[in-house]
């Protein structure tokens, strides 16, 4: 069964605008980590943000933060005021509990930053 | 910073060749991960390793082997390439003992099989 969720068809965003990314998961386990990366065209993966399961408050990393509504299991990554060298694929990834810190990945979300 | 290094970022191979692709990471990182990403499938877990000598299968391990002598170093092998194994490879590592610690990814190798 699909862990990660990311559904949302490729995107274009106006430069120096905000883009909300959709991640949904599922697990049944209390304690879980939810990780964002970032990969640009030339295929690096960086890593962005992370949100704990048990962290109270929202995630967030300079422009980068994440929305993490845990009853909806909603883990939405928010890039504020968009620059062109935010276009790339951006993954949404859930550690397995007790899989010997596995990531699940999600299939991404394409971004497009226009002038 | 973490540094994670895959020898290649291209590489061309014949059907039925053994192909090894290496990683090595700087940070003393006791996990060490090897992924495939083709278009539409996200990234899928070949191997796994959580500390030298020892490796687990990951989603897709089979075609491919890995070895982990070193701690620094992660290799991942194809024994007998075929073209469905052309892909981007990625390795990753990451430190053990932290929860919250990311994978750190190494620039990936597109690998092709003709």
């Amino acid at each position: 069964a699909q862990k990660i969720t990311q559904t949302q068809p490729g995107m274009f965003v106006q430069e120096k605008e905000a883009v909300t990314l959709d991640c949904t998961y599922d697990t049944s386990d209390p304690s879980y980590g939810l990780f964002w990366y970032k990969q640009p065209s030339s295929g690096e993966m960086i890593f962005l943000i992370y949100q704990g399961s048990y962290d109270q408050q929202n995630a967030t990393e300079g422009r980068y933060s994440l929305n993490f509504q845990k009853a909806r299991k909603s883990a939405n990554l928010v890039i504020s005021a968009s620059q062109l060298g935010d276009s790339a694929m951006y993954f949404c990834a859930m550690r397995e509990p007790y899989g010997n810190n596995r990531l699940a990945f999600g299939k991404g979300n394409q971004v497009v930053v226009i002038p | 910073d973490v540094k994670v290094t895959q020898s290649s970022r291209y590489l061309v191979k014949r059907t039925g060749e053994k192909v090894f692709l290496e990683c090595v990471q700087d940070m003393d990182h006791e996990n060490m991960f090897w992924y495939r990403q083709d278009p539409g499938l996200g990234l899928r877990l070949i191997y796994f390793s959580y500390d030298v000598k020892m490796k687990e299968k990951g989603d897709i391990p089979e075609g491919y082997s890995v070895s982990r002598e070193k701690k620094e170093r992660f290799s991942l092998i194809l024994e007998s390439a075929s073209t469905n194994q052309t892909s981007m490879y990625l390795c990753a590592s990451r430190l053990g003992s932290v929860s919250n610690q990311p994978q750190h990814f190494g620039d990936g190798t597109r690998l092709s099989i003709l």
